[in-house]
């Protein structure tokens, strides 16, 4: 079965410093990976993707992820988190050739001044 | 900047009503999605929908689901017969045809009582 595990609920990090939310996924197939964000009462808000290529994609607002795919993972990074960064954080897999997408459960990232 | 529209907003129906969600893609895309949440949780997959057809569903979705794509624009969910377990967000998404990358609505609010 498929499946997108976010093993954290919520991620707390000061204003300037990296902060990492983590992902990981099992699929069987070639995984598209994505980052979506949602803030409150707004529908989701596509961040970053990875398809194929270079392991390390950017994306909007200064994140970044990395295909690992000995470990299945696909982590969100951001090199100095800023307060604005506070938000739901939803990673999701598409298998190749199926037009479906799994969402994780979400992590909540609160960024304090 | 294009958006997906959905409407209404907020939705309040009796279970066994039947309710039908409104979603206008952008008008470019050609792969349509409906998602729901709960309770602001785990974004769940409904169906996919592709050169007027249904291109993959999920348990969820079961006969008391349908969708249509009744003109250019419209891209519906109806519910036939509503149960309080339907309350939650409801998604519509849409993306061009290799990009993968979804714009997602601001979504409804069904609430059955």
């Amino acid at each position: 079965a498929q499946s997108v595990a976010q093993p954290e609920d919520q991620v707390n990090v000061a204003e300037g410093n990296p902060l990492t939310v983590k992902c990981t996924y099992s699929v069987s197939g070639n995984p598209y990976l994505f980052w979506y964000v949602q803030y409150p009462n707004r529908g989701l808000q596509f961040l970053l993707k990875y398809i194929t290529g270079d392991n390390l994609v950017k994306g909007s607002y200064g994140f970044e992820a990395e295909f690992n795919k000995s470990q299945t993972s696909f982590h969100l990074k951001k090199p100095s988190a800023l307060v604005s960064d506070s938000a739901l954080y939803f990673c999701a897999v598409r298998v190749y050739n199926f037009n479906k997408f799994y969402f994780g459960s979400g992590t909540k990232l609160n960024v304090k001044p | 900047e294009p958006e997906v529209t959905q409407t209404p907003s907020h939705q309040v129906t009796q279970m066994g009503q039947e309710v039908i969600l409104r979603c206008v893609p952008i008008s470019n895309h050609l792969y349509f999605y409906w998602y729901r949440q709960i309770l602001g949780q785990k974004v769940e997959f409904l169906v996919s929908f592709y050169n007027n057809e249904i291109s993959e569903k999920s348990e969820i979705f079961d006969d008391q689901f349908s969708v249509e794509r009744p003109d250019g624009s419209n891209f519906t969910l109806k519910i036939r017969s509503t149960k309080l377990e339907d309350s939650a967000m409801y998604f519509c998404a849409s993306c061009l045809r290799g990009s993968y990358e979804q714009y997602f609505g601001p979504g409804t609010r069904l609430t059955v009582t």
